[in-house]
């Protein structure tokens, strides 16, 4: 079974520009999460899609990012304009629920880097 | 909300011998805690979990306890080996819909030859 792919797996722009990460989950999974996780910290939650619509973007600093998943499948994550302190790799997760006892199996991440 | 802690940051232990990392959370309606490991360059994979109706679950080597009186729970690690060694995060949540993970800081385990 194929896992959760990403790309890409890296990226260096400059404060100010912009920048688009994309997530295709385990098929079939209708739950997809993208986290992000700074150096040495734990992953934190940026938005949850349930198929094509949003669970919870409560974390999500929407001035600057956002996110879509149309048809249910395939993910985007933008960040506009990026801040140095956007600096983090920002990991994808699909699950075949949204219950939280449903594994959710993580992507190898984007690691992004703003100068 | 909910707010994990986790200790040690950090973890040396000789092969074969056993680790310990310990996590409390604050929120006394979580009930599913989850333990991930995380290995250089790649996302985070579930080991174990545990659901709050049952005080100890074991998988092989790998263990987990909670103590919901305390909100504190615990990994344990048996008969370390060199390929245990990765970052490892536990996590706290209400088993809900929409209901997601707060995880802790992480513990860098590194398993000395």
């Amino acid at each position: 079974e194929a896992g959760v792919a990403q790309s890409p797996r890296y990226k260096i722009i400059e404060k100010r520009q912009s920048v688009a990460f994309w997530c295709n989950p385990i098929s079939g999974h209708a739950t997809l999460y993208w986290y992000q996780q700074i150096l040495g910290q734990g992953p934190k939650l940026l938005i949850q899609f349930q198929n094509n619509g949003v669970v919870d973007d409560s974390q999500l600093p929407k001035d600057r990012f956002s996110a879509e998943r149309l048809k249910g499948v395939d993910s985007t994550l933008k960040i506009q304009p990026a801040k140095l302190e956007d600096s983090a790799v920002y990991l994808c997760a699909s699950s075949s629920t949204g219950l939280a006892w449903n594994e959710q199996f993580f992507g190898p991440g984007t690691r992004l880097t703003v100068l | 909300g909910e707010n994990v802690e986790q200790h040690p940051s950090t973890l040396s232990v000789q092969e074969g011998d056993s680790a310990v990392i310990k996590c409390t959370y604050s929120d006394s309606a979580s009930n599913y805690f989850p333990w991930y490991k995380q290995e250089l360059g790649k996302g985070p994979q579930l080991i174990i979990d545990i659901r709050s109706n049952v005080g100890e679950k074991k998988d092989q080597r790998i263990a987990v306890t909670l103590n919901k009186t305390a909100k504190h729970f615990s990994l344990h690690i048996t008969e370390t080996q060199p390929e245990d060694s990765a970052v490892y995060f536990c996590a706290a949540s209400i088993n809900n819909y929409g209901q997601n993970f707060v995880f802790g800081p992480g513990t860098r385990l590194s398993v000395l030859p």
